[in-house]
């Protein structure tokens, strides 16, 4: 089983700025992996970028990077360059057997 | 179908009636979940199946919930005698493999109004 926390509800950056969202997590697995999903107003869960808990290796996709701390137990999502598209609730997740998601972070984008 | 189809997309029904929502995965996806989603909330999870194993209810809310999956594929969540907190986002997820790091992919959801 595996426990997933997410402790800003909102967030808020000016367009081309940029911002953290912040998620830890627990877990038994020694393999597992982490998910960062986007969820705009039209309700679709779109994938933003994965992690594997055996790298080392920070993530990176485009304007999106992770900052992995495997001791920490720490899995934050940094959005860089943020345009007015990135308006929207970000859940972060972890699975090794199955997927637990956090409660999510709005994220505002002020033009 | 290329994605995950849930249906139908909204459904309003009387207090105390019994409603079915539909999910169908992506062909040859061994895992399916189901999780509920209240207005400006996180995913709740409900139910998790994977391949032949019996199924993760551990999240059901009550024992009004229950959900199938047939031939392990399509996957009906039922909800019994509906009250007005069961009004939410029902959201359907498969993934090929989650011992793998493989991507869920998500359905549209259906939007659950007990009115």
């Amino acid at each position: 089983a595996q426990t997933v926390t997410q402790s800003q509800p909102e967030m808020s950056v000016q367009e081309a700025e940029t911002v953290t969202l912040s998620c830890t997590y627990d877990t038994s697995e020694s393999d597992y992996y982490l998910f960062w999903y986007k969820q705009p107003p039209s309700r679709q869960m779109i994938l933003v970028i994965r992690q594997e808990a055996y790298k080392q290796q920070n993530a990176t996709e485009n304007r999106f990077s992770v900052n992995f701390q495997k001791a920490a137990k720490s899995f934050s999502l940094k959005i860089s360059d943020s345009q007015l598209g990135d308006a929207a609730m970000y859940f972060c997740a972890c699975g090794a057997d199955g997927l637990t998601f956090g409660k999510g972070t709005h994220l505002i984008i002020q033009p | 179908g290329a994605g995950v189809s849930q249906s139908p997309s909204n459904k309003v029904t009387e207090k105390g009636k019994d409603v079915e929502l539909r999910c169908d995965p992506i062909s040859g996806h061994t895992a399916l979940y189901w999780y509920r989603q209240s207005l400006g909330q996180g995913l709740e999870f409900l139910i998790y199946f994977q391949g032949n194993s019996a199924p993760d209810k551990s999240g059901l809310p009550s024992d009004r919930f229950s959900a199938e999956r047939t031939g392990g594929s399509v996957s009906t969540l039922t909800i019994q005698r509906t009250q007005q907190e069961d009004s939410a986002v029902y959201l359907c997820a498969s993934s090929q493999d989650p011992t793998e790091n493989t991507e869920a992919f998500f359905g549209q959801g259906t939007r659950l109004t007990v009115v």
